[in-house]
């Protein structure tokens, strides 16, 4: 079965911590893989997306790593700030597909 | 550029009825896919359409149902409405481009079901 799974499942951290997210995938052979945040009740926003002749895609304090040997992804936080409080998510296309196949996200809490 | 666009926001519905959500896609994009989310999870793909056909299909049963029209907007309709079936409905466009395939998503419909 092609899963996507996130450690930790929560996350809580006080104000400017760097901070390091996980994705794991099962598809060594994915052509790319988004990050999206997630705030609570609202749509995703896509962060980055990472291609696989990438290895890393930066935005800001955001930085996201590729791995597909090892089919880990991460998701670095530089530091963090109460607004960056949301649900993070990753996808990818697995099995060939163009579907999205989402991990269930870490919930990330910054304190002031 | 207004990004993808869903309608409605939030919808009650009791059980047994049937419902439509709508999305227009991101200017630009030709292909709309919806997804489910219930309640702390992750989005499950429901379909994809591509030139007004499904193009995919994820383990949805028939009583989800889609449509998309010739300026590339989408309908989803689900029949004999289920208290499961009670989630985040989300739209994402995307240019089938496979090498990016970037998906942007909609700000959601809200379904309740009674």
């Amino acid at each position: 079965k092609q899963e996507v799974t996130q450690i930790p499942a929560a996350l809580s951290v006080p104000e400017g911590e760097n901070l390091v997210l996980n994705c794991s995938f099962t598809d060594s052979a994915i052509y790319n893989l988004q990050w999206f945040r997630q705030d609570p009740g609202k749509g995703l926003t896509s962060l980055l997306l990472i291609q696989s002749s990438q290895r890393e895609q930066t935005s800001g304090r955001l930085n996201a790593s590729l791995d597909k040997s090892s089919g880990r992804s991460t998701l670095y936080i530089a530091a963090s700030q109460p607004g960056d409080s949301a649900t993070y998510l990753c996808a990818a296309p697995l099995g060939g597909s163009e579907k999205l196949v989402f991990g269930k996200g870490t919930k990330l809490t910054v304190n002031p | 550029d207004a990004g993808v666009t869903q309608s409605p926001t939030h919808l009650i519905k009791t059980r047994g009825q049937q419902v439509t959500l709508r999305c227009s896609p991101k200017s630009g994009h030709d292909t709309v896919s919806w997804y489910q989310q219930a309640l702390g999870q992750g989005p499950q793909f429901i379909f994809q359409y591509y030139e007004e056909e499904e193009r995919q299909r994820g383990n949805f049963p028939d009583r989800f149902s889609g449509h998309q029209f010739p300026n590339y907007s989408s309908e989803l309709n689900v029949n004999a409405l289920l208290l499961g079936d009670s989630a985040l409905y989300l739209c994402a466009s995307s240019q089938p481009v496979r090498a990016l395939n970037e998906q942007f998503f909609g700000p959601g419909t809200r379904l309740t079901v009674l």
